[in-house]
């Protein structure tokens, strides 16, 4: 039973390119969380989804920052012309449905903008 | 709205003592769940232990368990006979049970360094 699948690992993008960042849940997992880190800081709840909804994404910037859930296939953090300061580690996140489960985490995306 | 205090910064530690890490904890939901985190230093989210805030006992993983004081709103975990690998950073994190309040909050972390 493979874990959180996060990818790619590393990706480095120029300033106003786009980033593209996946995750495929836990087999059996329908939630899918989204968070960033920054460097010596601690996680930040960005969004957070079921399959073709976006229940909470009230971490996420209000502009640039998409992400989606799509009935087939994994969930995809979007970020539009990026700049600096969005390097960060993005980490993904899965559950099953029902409260009283844990969250595994993925490996997380490492995003460099130069 | 949740919120996570953890209050040390970072801590050094003797190899085979046990060590705490305290979490404080404060949210509105009736129902609610408390989790540990590690992060070594290759940057990967390793979960540790879960505690629900209706469980009767405290949550214990190997040597990990988790001092949950209700009333207190604290959740902290205690390692027993650290070992040179659990030099880390830990968060704890808590999820409201809610419909619409499930995501994680996390704390600042804690930087445990194991001394040798």
């Amino acid at each position: 039973n493979a874990g959180v699948m996060q990818n790619p690992r590393h990706l480095v993008r120029r300033r106003g390119q786009e980033a593209r960042l996946r995750c495929s849940p836990m087999k059996g997992h329908s939630h899918v969380y989204w968070y960033r880190q920054l460097p010596e800081e601690g996680l930040k709840f960005m969004v957070y989804l079921q399959k073709e909804n976006i229940i909470d994404e009230s971490g996420m910037p209000k502009e640039r920052f998409s992400a989606e859930f799509p009935k087939e296939g994994p969930s995809i953090l979007r970020i539009q012309q990026v700049v600096r300061g969005d390097s960060a580690a993005y980490f993904c996140a899965s559950s099953q449905q029902g409260m009283n489960t844990e969250a595994f985490f993925g490996q997380g995306t490492r995003l460099t903008v130069v | 709205a949740q919120k996570i205090t953890q209050t040390q910064p970072g801590m050094f530690v003797q190899e085979k003592e046990a060590v705490t890490l305290d979490c404080t904890y404060d949210t509105s939901d009736p129902s609610y769940g408390l989790f540990w985190y590690k992060q070594p230093s290759s940057g990967e989210m390793i979960f540790l232990i879960y505690q629900g805030s209706y469980d009767q006992q405290n949550a214990t993983e190997g040597r990990y368990s988790l001092n949950f004081q209700k009333a207190r709103k604290s959740a902290n975990l205690v390692i027993s006979a650290s070992q040179l690998g659990d030099s880390a950073m830990y968060f704890c994190a808590m999820r409201g049970h809610n419909f619409g309040n499930e995501k994680l909050t996390f704390g600042t972390g804690t930087r445990l360094t194991i001394i040798p």
